[in-house]
């Protein structure tokens, strides 16, 4: 099956600073990768998403790109603010519905 | 956007005494949800997909006599958490998705469950 790595496991960033979140996964079939943000005691949101067939997406401050000959995607947040300090989680697509967890990044924000 | 509301948020029982916990599709029809078992500080551990009038599947090592799942409509799963023990206590959270493969997963909001 699917196998989803995430790096780094923590991030500090300086308010006002870029982020950037990688993860690998080693199914080529995968096609579609979510990003999802958990802040405490909360369920994971979705905040964006790529499929396969596009190398690069972007919302306000967060994008996010996939190199699939490489099976990696990455995600870049700018401009950050304290409010972006939560857990990260990227996902790939499985067989089915299933999808593949990363192992979250914990991002700390620091006014 | 699709919501998936959960409850209860946290619930404490007695050792031996069962906990259901309810995960509802408030604006689409889920055939599919999935139910989650999260430990503090990692990742989403997938316990196992509840079908839409037939039984759930379990993922491996998951006791399906533990973890009673039923998913009698299309907005409706439950997961009931038979004769709890503390090692039970964690975050269980749902998710449903709203099409198939190629759609994101909508989370609720999660239920801390406290076993004493």
């Amino acid at each position: 099956g699917e196998n989803v790595e995430q790096h780094p496991s923590t991030l500090s960033v300086q308010e006002g600073d870029s982020a950037v979140i990688k993860c690998t996964y080693s199914d080529s079939a995968s096609n579609y990768f979510p990003w999802y943000k958990q802040e405490l005691g909360k369920g994971p949101q979705l905040i964006i998403d790529i499929r396969s067939n596009v190398g690069e997406k972007k919302d306000q401050r967060i994008a996010v790109t996939l190199n699939k000959t490489a099976k990696h995607f990455s995600l870049h947040i700018t401009e950050t603010q304290p409010e972006d300090s939560a857990v990260y989680f990227c996902a790939a697509s499985g067989t089915g519905n299933q999808f593949y967890f990363g192992t979250g990044t914990s991002l700390t924000v620091i006014p | 956007g699709a919501v998936v509301s959960q409850h209860p948020s946290r619930v404490i029982c007695k050792s031996g005494t069962s906990v259901k916990i309810e995960c509802r599709s408030l604006d689409f029809q889920a055939t599919t949800m999935f139910w989650y078992r999260q430990f503090p500080k990692q990742s989403l551990m997938l316990m196992a997909t509840s079908n839409e009038g037939s039984k759930a599947t379990y993922e491996q090592g998951v006791e399906k006599d533990k973890f009673l799942i039923n998913h009698a409509s299309l907005t409706l799963s439950t997961l009931t958490v038979t004769s709890a023990h503390p090692e039970d206590s964690s975050f269980y959270i749902c998710s449903a998705t709203l099409t198939g493969q190629g759609s994101g997963y909508t989370f609720g909001s999660g239920t801390r469950l406290t076993v004493v």
